[in-house]
């Protein structure tokens, strides 16, 4: 069974400094991997997904994520944090290919505080 | 443009209390789904869509009904509702069932007293 594994459920950051927030799979096939963010009060929307090509995929709002086969792991970074991204963070899996909608998994979420 | 719309925002309810929450999306999609967001377990699936007439569940469905008449709408029926149903719901749709991103409401936060 696929699942997914986010071992930071809290991290706090200085603004401007780097951030990495971790992710592992576990997935039979080439995964779909995904990372959003939920802020609060609000529902998720879509940082960046990855299914093939480059192992580094560009976001939205200056984050990054790298796909790493051989370690199961697909951490999300972001090289200077602003205050404005203190939210949770979820990575999620799911199959490639048609009829996987209803297959993917989320993890439990990092929630991210930003100090100034 | 609206999205994913979703009401009301809060309710509570007493056990035994039916209600339905409302979801709406203006995008012409095809796959709607319903999660349940509860702390340290992350999102489950309850039931989803993939078009007018058509449903099926998904990891929780138990104590949950739901219907598709009509592509842009997909409530999410509480029968007799249990306070292990007190969580966020959140609705969710995507324009086709190969994983492409999906857009979600913004919440309902449910408590079932």
């Amino acid at each position: 069974a696929q699942s997914v594994t986010q071992p930071d459920i809290h991290i706090t950051v200085s603004e401007g400094a780097s951030l990495e927030l971790r992710c592992n799979y576990s997935y039979g096939a080439t995964p779909y991997l995904f990372w959003y963010v939920q802020s609060p009060g609000q529902g998720l929307q879509l940082l960046l997904k990855y299914f093939s090509g480059d192992t580094l995929v560009q976001g939205i709002k200056g984050f990054e994520a790298e796909f790493k086969r051989s370690q199961s792991s697909f951490n999300l970074r972001k090289p200077s944090v602003h205050w404005s991204d203190a939210a949770e963070y979820f990575c999620a899996v799911g199959p490639l290919g048609s009829g996987g909608y209803q297959k993917v998994t989320f993890g439990i979420g990092t929630k991210l505080q930003v100090i100034p | 443009n609206a999205g994913v719309t979703q009401t009301p925002k809060f309710q509570v309810l007493k056990t035994g209390q039916s209600m339905t929450l409302q979801c709406a999306q203006d995008m012409n999609h095809e796959y709607m789904s319903w999660y349940r967001q509860d702390p340290g377990m992350g999102l489950r699936l309850i039931h989803y869509s993939v078009g007018a007439g058509i449903t099926d569940q998904g990891e929780v469905p138990n104590g949950y009904n739901v219907s598709r008449s009509t592509t842009e709408d997909f409530p999410l029926r509480l029968l007799s509702a249990a306070p292990s149903q007190t969580s966020v719901y959140f609705c969710a749709s995507s324009y086709t069932g190969n994983n492409e991103k999906l857009f979600f409401g913004s919440g309902t936060q449910l408590s079932v007293l």
